[in-house]
This record gives C-alpha cells, structure tokens and sequence, in this order.
C-alpha cells in the first residue's frame, strides 16, 4: 500500500527566504503525487499534481515540485516566501486505478516578517 | 451546486448519542471521498465511494461507523455510539470520475465535538 511521509510537521522561515517543504513516497507502482494547501478553518485546494509528465511541477504563486524517483520524493520549493504562504501543506499520492488519495500528516509552514 | 457542500459545520454531540454527517458532492461527480483529520494526525482515509457502491471500506475505524450515498449524489456518514476519541473535523471530497487525471475538490469538513 502507499504511504506518505511529510518530514517536519512546522516549518518556519523569514519572508524572502528559501521554503523547502519535503515529501517522501512509497508506492508499489509509478505514483501519481499531489500538494494541497489548507489555509486556517477552509477546505483543502490543488496546488500541484504529478502525473508522469513533466517531473518539474509549477504552480501556483512561485511554488514548484520535483518528482524523484530514485529518492521517492516530491519536495516543494519556493524561492522566497511570503507572508500570505502561511498556512497548512499536504503531500498526497495515488496508486491511480481508482485508489484513493493517501495523504501525509501535514506540514505547518509559519513566514515570520 | 458550485462546491461540496458539507451539513452541519459543527457538530457537538454527547459520548454514547449517534451522529449523521452530510455530504452533497459537485453534481455530477462519480467519486466521494471521506477522510478524518484530527490535530496531528493528517488526513485519515475513510471510505470511497464510485456511483452508489464503497469499493474501499479499509479505512472505517470501527463497526460503530458506516456510510452510505443514494442516487450516486449525497452520503452520510453515520457514527454510532459516538467516542471521545471520535472527535475530529470529518472532511467529504468529490471528483468527476475517481482517476489520477481528475482533481478532488473538498468540503470545508463538519467539525464534531463529542463531550
């Protein structure tokens, strides 16, 4: 079965700063990797998915993900950070086929001004 | 309807009382999820649902809790017997057809209290 494993549940770093958020995978199969954001009392949102296209994901905002399969990771990245990044970030990955989505425990991403 | 529409917001409960959580999926939406957050833990998995039928019961905690969904729209999710360690924010996410090609779009979840 797939699992996900989110290394640090609180991240936090100055604005302007590097974000580096990690992600490690295992799948029995080629994954399919997803990043959702959840900002203070909403619902979850797409930020990025990998579905074995491109391994460099852009998304919104200046926040990009790096499929890598011989580390088994999707971390995210972002150049530098912004105060409105504050909030709640998941890893998540299928098997496809119908499987649904496995998600890791979540970190907690702080920006200090 | 525009999103997922998740009944009621909050939800506090009595240890012991049943409980009914409510899921309206974006029409037209084949697959329903249910997952469980609770502080610290992530998202746990519940149950997915494909049309009416639950292909994937493995993540149901306990036999206290079922779910069901009619007319390939809304599910409910019920609770018996409810437990303090019940207590979580229930989230409902739906998608077009279930495939990795598809985006699951989430409720803003019911929040249960159960004192």
């Amino acid at each position: 079965a797939q699992s996900v494993t989110q290394l640090g549940s609180h991240v936090s770093v100055s604005e302007g700063a590097l974000v580096l958020l990690r992600c490690n995978y295992s799948s029995s199969v080629p994954p399919y990797l997803f990043w959702y954001v959840q900002y203070p009392n909403q619902g979850l949102q797409l930020l990025l998915k990998y579905t074995s296209a491109a391994t460099l994901v852009k998304g919104i905002n200046g926040f990009e993900a790096e499929f890598k399969k011989s580390e088994t990771s999707f971390h995210r990245t972002k150049p530098s950070a912004h105060m409105s990044d504050a909030a709640e970030y998941f890893c998540a990955v299928s098997e496809g086929g119908n499987t649904p989505l496995v998600f890791g425990k979540g970190t907690r991403l702080s920006v200090i001004a | 309807g525009a999103g997922v529409s998740q009944s009621p917001s909050n939800k506090v409960t009595e240890k012991g009382k049943d409980v009914e959580l409510r899921c309206d999926p974006i029409s037209g939406h084949t697959a329903l999820y249910w997952y469980r957050q609770s502080l610290g833990q992530g998202l746990e998995f519940l149950i997915y649902f494909q049309g009416n039928s639950a292909p994937d019961k493995s993540g149901l905690p306990s036999d206290r809790f079922s779910a069901e969904r009619t007319g390939g729209s809304v599910s409910t999710l019920t609770i018996q017997r409810t437990q303090q360690e019940d207590s979580a924010v229930y989230l409902c996410a739906s998608s077009l057809d279930g495939t990795e090609d598809t985006e699951a779009f989430f409720g803003q979840g019911t929040r249960l209290t159960v004192v």
